[in-house]
């Protein structure tokens, strides 16, 4: 089955700075990837995703991009505020209908 | 419109116990998931029901999870006997279908405490 990791579990950084989150996987079947963020004690919601058939895609200060030959997909917080602070986690699967394999989540502080 | 729902939002029982977690999809939904989420985890998947075929139960941690649904509609999750380690958030989702256009749902979940 899939298997994802994501790194770091962590993650401080000055408001104005820029966060980068990291995730590999290990089925080369998956084609659809995204990511999540969860505020402490909501429910998780879908902040951008990609399909195997780009390589980037960027939604205002947050992009995600993928490297399918390595097996790995980043996200990228520009400009980041307080109020992205939040878990955020990636996961992969065949596509966006069927089950999703999560990563361990990054806890991320933006620090004002 | 009106998003995912679940019930109850807190379960606190003793162990050995049986709980039901119960999950409304979004309306016309076709795909529900169950997921675990421990304290400071990341989500476990549980269990997948797509319209009327059988539920893909393979994320089912042991034989005292099993889970329910009536059609396209409402779904139930069963823990028998629970455990202490059984405690953790219950989150559902649903999706318009499984495609690859579909994006999941999530409902806030059911915190559920074992004793």
């Amino acid at each position: 089955g899939e298997n994802v990791e994501q790194h770091p579990s962590t993650l401080s950084v000055q408001e104005g700075d820029s966060a980068v989150i990291k995730c590999t996987y290990s089925d080369s079947a998956s084609n659809y990837f995204p990511w999540y963020k969860q505020e402490l004690g909501k429910r998780p919601q879908l902040i951008i995703d990609i399909r195997s058939n780009v390589g980037e895609k960027k939604d205002q200060r947050i992009a995600v991009t993928l490297n399918k030959t390595a097996k790995h997909f980043s996200l990228h917080i520009t400009e980041t505020q307080p109020e992205d602070s939040a878990v955020y986690f990636c996961a992969a699967g065949p596509n966006a209908g069927n089950m999703l394999t999560f990563g361990g989540g990054t806890r991320l502080m933006v620090k004002p | 419109g009106a998003g995912v729902s679940q019930s109850p939002s807190n379960k606190v029982t003793e162990k050995g116990k049986d709980v039901e977690l119960r999950c409304d999809p979004i309306s016309g939904h076709t795909a529900l998931y169950w997921y675990r989420q421990r304290l400071g985890q990341g989500l476990e998947f549980l269990i997948y029901f797509q319209g009327n075929s059988a539920p893909d139960k393979s994320g089912l941690p042991s034989d005292r999870f099993s889970a329910e649904r009536t059609g396209e509609s409402v779904s139930t999750l069963t823990i028998q006997r629970t455990q202490q380690e059984d405690s953790a958030v219950y989150l559902c989702a649903s999706s318009l279908s499984a495609s690859a256009s579909n994006e999941q749902f999530f409902g806030p979940g059911t915190r559920l405490t074992v004793l």
